[in-house]
């Protein structure tokens, strides 16, 4: 499986935009790039994909870079309750599997 | 809503029981999951089932078998369970079709073993 490397940690203030980065650059033509998210206490939950071209849905924004090595994950009006660990993964096209990294532990500041 | 439930929050057992850890998922998905989460070590999953009684090991399975008799349900069951087993385990099921890939997940099950 290609890996993906994030920070360990980020912060940021309430109601401002978060850009979340991920970098993979061994990704293949074929990898979906996913985001996960795990709140304190609960099981992880989906957050975005996307193959090439950016995608936006109620949660978040992914921003995929054209060489596609690297990627971000934007949340555009941070809360308290994004609080959590966000995993950027790769999955092969086909594959039923994630591998989850260490993720990304966001703070938000009130 | 798709759920994903688990058995037990929390459950203590000794060293040697047979521990059975339940999950039930209730929108048909074929794929079931069942993951271990230990601090600085991440999620790593344990074994994952495409079909009923159809099972393919993850990358830790040592100490640890599976059972899926009906497709909702997928157990994890510790024949002796051991300290070194003390851990979040967490049960997930799988929706694919076509462009969309979405794993849901149950609460999480916090086994210590004494």
């Amino acid at each position: 499986d290609a890996k993906t490397t994030q920070p360990n940690s980020m912060e940021s203030n309430e109601e401002e935009p978060v850009h979340l980065p991920c970098n993979h650059s061994t990704i293949s033509g074929t990898d979906y790039i996913h985001w996960y998210r795990q709140l304190p206490s609960q099981g992880p939950e989906y957050v975005i994909h996307g193959l090439t071209s950016n995608v936006n849905n109620r949660m978040a924004s992914l921003a995929i870079a054209e060489d596609r090595k690297s990627s971000t994950l934007i949340l555009h009006r941070a809360t308290l309750r994004d609080a959590a660990v966000y995993y950027c993964i790769l999955r092969g096209q086909g594959a039923q599997k994630l591998v989850f990294g260490q993720g990304t532990r966001l703070t938000i500041n009130p | 809503d798709v759920k994903v439930t688990q058995s037990s929050r929390y459950l203590v057992k000794r060293t040697g029981e047979k521990v059975f850890l339940e999950c039930v998922q209730d929108m048909d998905h074929e794929n079931m999951f069942w993951y271990r989460q230990d601090p600085g070590l991440g999620l790593r999953l344990i074994y994952f089932s495409y079909d009923v009684k159809m099972k393919e090991k993850g990358d830790i399975p040592e100490g640890y078998s599976v059972s899926r008799e009906k497709k909702e349900r997928f157990s994890l069951i510790l024949e002796s369970a051991s300290t070194n087993q003390t851990s979040m385990y967490l049960c997930a099921s799988s929706f694919w079709q076509g462009f969309r890939y979405e794993q849901y997940f149950g609460p999480g099950t916090r086994l210590t073993v004494t």
